[in-house]
């Protein structure tokens, strides 16, 4: 019964070359996000996407973008990937950003990036 | 400044034996929620407990409660009675009223603590 589902769980690609991980959600959910998180550290928000609206971390690299064609699904690009993208990337969900309210967060599995 | 702050570098706790760690949080905000999430080494952050900023009690959830104390703007996760499977990384995490843009959307967390349970 997964409700935030990442494909691959693990991927492994070449120093410059193009790779898409994928996130998708069962909840219905407004709210996607992408984090990066290197090992030992805390989960760094990349972006997020409530509904169609795309915002972006001021921090994140050009190198990262992201699509969300419909409501149950999210990717993240990585445009040219450098050894040091090699991370774990979360993908999480919740419910919406009304005011007033604080929602929790539904992650997904994870996605192991190795870049060779 | 830190606005998650978990300071223990690691714990260690016998099965069976209760074990509290340590958040504190800053924020000038009247409404926010504290989270605390597992992390086991296969990755997947798990969502153990939640306390509203206005909830007048302690969250529980099962073994897990939550020590929420605003005036100290700490938020303690107590662990009862240790199991094995308990052994993961805990992060606290804040995420703050969100605004009609979105902006304070995010979750912050800290750094997080490795927690190892004794047979």
């Amino acid at each position: 019964d997964a409700m935030v589902i990442q494909n691959p769980r693990y991927q492994v690609t070449q120093f410059g070359k193009p790779v898409t991980l994928s996130c998708s959600q069962t909840l219905n959910h407004n709210v996607m996000y992408w984090y990066q998180q290197k090992s030992s550290q805390a989960p760094k928000l990349l972006f997020h996407y409530y509904d169609k609206d795309f915002n972006n971390e001021a921090d994140t690299p050009d190198n990262f973008q992201s699509r969300r064609p419909n409501t149950s699904f999210c990717f993240l690009d990585i445009r040219s990937p450098g050894l040091g993208d090699a991370a774990m990337y979360l993908c999480a969900t919740s419910r919406d950003l009304l005011w007033g309210a604080v929602y929790e967060q539904y992650f997904g599995p994870g996605t192991r990036l190795t870049v060779t | 400044a830190q606005k998650i702050t978990q300071t223990q570098p690691g714990m260690f706790v016998q099965e069976k034996e209760a074990v509290t760690l340590d958040c504190t949080y800053d924020t000038s905000d009247p409404s926010y929620g504290l989270f605390w999430y597992k992390q086991p080494s296969s990755g997947e952050m798990i969502f153990l407990i939640y306390q509203g900023s206005y909830d007048q009690q302690n969250a529980t959830e099962g073994r897990y409660s939550l020590n929420f104390q605003k005036a100290r703007k700490s938020a303690n996760l107590v662990i009862s009675a240790s199991q094995l499977g308990d052994s993961a990384m805990y992060f606290c995490a804040m995420r703050e009223e969100a605004s009609p843009t979105g902006a304070n959307s995010k979750l912050t967390f800290g750094k997080g603590i490795t927690l190892s349970v004794r047979p």
